[in-house]
Order: C-alpha cells, then structure tokens, then sequence
C-alpha cells in the first residue's frame, strides 16, 4: 500500500527555524517527485513546488521561491520542507503529494503537517 | 498562471442526489490536465479524476469528470454518506493551480 507519512504537528515562535518530513513506503520512492501543497486557515490550497527525490532536483512556485527549501534523502525515503526563519504567515497546513512528471496529478497524498507560528 | 474558477461555493444536497459541481479555467488547459479532489476534514485529499475525464484507481463509478478547453464538470450520479466534502479542481499543464473548492453539504 503507497503510503505518505507526515511529521506531527508544530508550534514554533517567529524567526525560528523548522523542518518538516514526508516518509513515502509502498513505491519506489525514487520514481516519483513529492510536491508541497499549503493551506491557510480557511483559504485556498497551493502549490508550492516539487523534488524529484532521484537527483534533488527542485521546482518552486515563483510565490515560495527563496522562502523554503525542500530536500530529501532517498536512503530513507523522505522528503523534507524547510524554514531557515519562520513568520506568523506560515501558520498552515503542509501536505506532500506524489506525482510521476510535471504533468502528472497528485496520485497520492500525505494527511498533513499543521504547523502553528505565533509569539 | 491560469486562475480555476469552482461553482457553486457550496452545494446542499440529500443522499441519493445529484451532485454536478463546475470548474472554469480563465484559459484554456492544455492537453485537458484537469483534475478533480476530494478533501474531507482531518484526512489527505484524494485523487478522483484525472485528464478531465480519467477515474483514478478505485474510484466508484458515481463519479465522473467531464469537459474540456475552459469548462470541467465533477458529477457526483448518486450521492453517498461518504461523498459530503469539499471538492477541488486542479490544472496541471501549466504550472500548477486550484480552484477554490466547492463544499457538498448534507441539507
């Protein structure tokens, strides 16, 4: 069974840093690239960008670029989003999602990362 | 970016019912790289139609996708207890972005 394991839950005060995981089991974790997906409370979802967890290799969403880093360690098939200093704007959920090619729809998903910023 | 456009807001319909939920893109999607989620609270979005048209894997045939160019329809034949949930489109040919959802809610 595909399966996409997320990090719990975050509380974190601002200009602090985080990383978040994605655990893929189930597939060979390299033959697909994860994205990241945001939700802010009662708003839209959004893309933010893709690895392919072959090469590292990155896309941003021109919205996100220079405010995360995603990597990921294919030895224990993970992915990770991160923050080097965080803001009250990025209290959210975080998902990642698998998906073959950069035209591909997002086939599976993660369940979630709330993470909360506040002082 | 191409802007998804998802009607109506939100939906209030029994079981048993016909559910037709509409997105409109603001240009057209290449190669019909539509998609079509469903997201219930607490639990990961999942993957109900691709292509426009492409049920994904188990999924009932109650659903099914339709159109193309600007105009996508989700059609929902029967409505189950399980299907009450938010519903996204999503574009994946150019960039990627999604529609705002639609909420299908038990009247």
């Amino acid at each position: 069974e595909v399966q996409l394991v997320q990090s719990g839950a975050e509380v974190k005060k601002p200009g602090e840093s985080l990383r978040i995981s994605c655990k893929g089991s189930g597939y060979t974790f390299t033959s697909y690239w994860i994205t990241w997906v945001r939700q802010m409370p009662g708003k839209d979802l959004e893309w933010m960008g893709w690895i392919d967890p072959s090469d590292s290799y990155t896309n941003y969403s021109p919205s996100f670029q220079g405010h995360v880093t995603f990597s990921a360690d294919k030895s224990i098939s993970t992915a990770y989003l991160q923050w080097s200093s965080l803001k009250a704007s990025d209290t959210a959920m975080y998902y990642c999602a698998r998906h073959r090619l950069a035209t591909s729809p997002f086939d599976h998903w993660g369940q979630g990362t709330l993470v909360t910023v506040s002082s | 970016e191409i802007v998804l456009t998802q009607s109506p807001g939100t939906l209030s319909l029994s079981p048993g019912e016909r559910a037709t939920l509409s997105c409109r893109a603001s240009q057209s999607v290449s190669s019909n790289y539509l998609a079509w989620y469903q997201h219930k609270p607490g639990q990961a979005p999942r993957l109900l139609i691709y292509g426009a048209s492409n049920r994904a894997t188990g999924i009932p045939d109650r659903f099914s996708g339709s159109g193309s160019g600007t105009d996508f329809t989700l059609t929902i034949s029967r409505l189950e207890p399980e299907d009450f949930a938010v519903y996204y489109c999503q574009q994946y040919g150019s960039s990627r972005t999604f529609g705002q959802g639609t909420k299908v809610e038990i009247k």
